[in-house]
């Protein structure tokens, strides 16, 4: 199946700084992808959608200018959370689909980044 | 607005048991729901996609009913394995995928 690689796996910070998360579709290309955000005990909560050479698209009550999106190429989205703060701390996960594959309505998803801003 | 419910924040059982998991929803007309797996600190990972049109859907122990009427699905792992303990979360939609809280399943040995 479809792979998606994200990185770093777990990032400590200090407050203030700006932190970079990429998310890589190894197999296929994605045209699109999606960025969530998972606070502990909690469900995924959409942040925004990733479109590549296009600007990103946020869901209400997400800043546009602290999380950052890039979606250069068509294998790569990378999510860059500015002047972090302890309240950023979050899991943050990405995901995209394959739609070359079967049932292309499914989501793969990286396999985190768990952001702690000290 | 729409949201997702799912009843139980966590459900306990005993290995060789049915898990029972509910998922209900409101002001959605889906065309079909999606069960995704989540482990501690990991991305979930997709199980299962059930249609509008179908009732019921089966892999391996895994089984999903659809039931649009009650606007709710029901997700049943039978023959439970510890193994089988994680979260398991509902999803609807397509290009703005949402997921429910998940139940947090834990089969004791």
């Amino acid at each position: 199946g479809a792979v998606v690689s994200q990185h770093p796996s777990r990032v400590i910070c200090k407050s203030g700084t700006s932190v970079k998360i990429e998310c890589r579709s190894l197999d296929f290309q994605a045209t699109t992808m999606f960025w969530y955000r998972q606070f502990p005990k909690q469900s995924l909560m959409l942040m925004a959608t990733s479109n590549e050479g296009s600007k990103a698209t946020y869901e209400q009550g997400v800043e546009k200018d602290k999380f950052l999106i890039n979606h250069a190429s068509l294998t790569l989205s990378t999510l860059t959370v500015t002047s972090a703060h302890p309240e950023d701390s979050s899991f943050y996960i990405c995901s995209a689909r394959d739609l070359e594959g079967l049932a292309n309505e499914k989501l793969f998803f990286g396999s985190g980044t768990q952001l702690s801003v000290l | 607005s729409q949201k997702i419910e799912q009843n139980s924040e966590a459900l306990n059982i005993q290995e060789g048991k049915t898990a029972t998991l509910t998922c209900n929803y409101t002001n959605y007309s889906p065309a079909y729901l999606q069960w995704y797996r989540q482990d501690p600190g990991r991305g979930p990972v997709f199980l299962l996609l059930i249609r509008e049109n179908e009732k019921e859907k089966r892999k391996e122990r895994l089984k999903v009913t659809f039931d649009t009427t009650l606007k709710q699905s029901l997700f049943h792992i039978t023959a439970s394995q510890p193994a089988d303990s994680a979260t398991y979360l509902c999803a609807l939609g397509y290009n703005d995928m949402r997921f429910g809280a998940g139940t947090r399943l834990t089969v004791k040995p």
